[in-house]
């Protein structure tokens, strides 16, 4: 079984530039969703994505946008970085919504640094 | 909304001996409750769960939990620590429902020595 895999796993970017980071889910797995960490912090909810469509939404600001593919697959994007985008971005998958655990299954992360 | 306080943010401890992180939630509903475990330079690894029956649950690991509805806490707890302990471990609360947006604690750093 294939675990979440995300890429890139590290990148720097200037402020005002955009950036796309890449999740694939979890084999059986059509729920995506996309956290961020600050250093120092515990991870924030950005989005989650079911069945290619946003279900929900954290407290972030419209430049960042996602996408979900129909093999379940999934991008984060990000407009006009700010200096305090700088984080590691988490995505995790689970079962169809049906499934009653809770449990996420969590990538290793994209690390952002904006300079 | 739900919410999750963390109380210590770092925990030295020396090898063998045990160790608790812990843990209260804020939640108008019902939750299910986490800890997650964050090695250096890698995602985040379930470590136990409550979801329902037994207030006190337990990893494969060592590890063991308790649900406190009552303190509104979810502690967790290891008699006997090792070296690789060493980690970040987040607790985290969803609520039952099929959101699963999970919220998190900012987070506790164990640092096991020798």
């Amino acid at each position: 079984e294939t675990g979440v895999t995300q890429s890139p796993t590290h990148l720097i970017k200037t402020r005002g530039q955009q950036v796309t980071l890449r999740c694939s889910s979890q084999s059986g797995h059509n729920t995506v969703s996309w956290y961020q960490q600050a250093l120092g912090q515990g991870p924030q909810f950005i989005f989650q994505y079911y069945r290619e469509e946003e279900n929900g939404r954290g407290n972030f600001p419209p430049r960042f946008s996602g996408l979900q593919f129909p093999n379940y697959s999934s991008e984060l994007n990000v407009n006009a970085l700010e200096l305090d985008d700088s984080a590691l971005y988490l995505c995790a998958s689970r079962p169809g919504q049906g499934t009653n655990t809770g449990e996420l299954f969590f990538g290793e992360g994209s690390r952002l640094t904006v300079l | 909304a739900q919410s999750v306080t963390q109380l210590d943010s770092q925990v030295p401890v020396f090898e063998e001996a045990p160790v608790e992180l812990r843990c209260n939630y804020s939640s108008s509903v019902s939750v299910y409750l986490f800890w997650y475990v964050q090695y250096p330079n890698q995602g985040l690894q379930l470590l136990l769960k409550y979801l329902s029956g037994s207030t006190l649950v337990e990893s494969i690991n060592g590890f063991e939990a308790e649900f406190n509805k009552s303190q509104t806490s979810f502690h967790l707890r290891k008699p006997s620590v090792h070296i690789s302990d060493t980690a970040e471990y987040f607790c985290a609360v969803t609520r039952r429902s099929n959101d699963y947006k999970l919220s998190f604690g900012a987070g506790t750093t164990v640092t096991v020595r020798a």
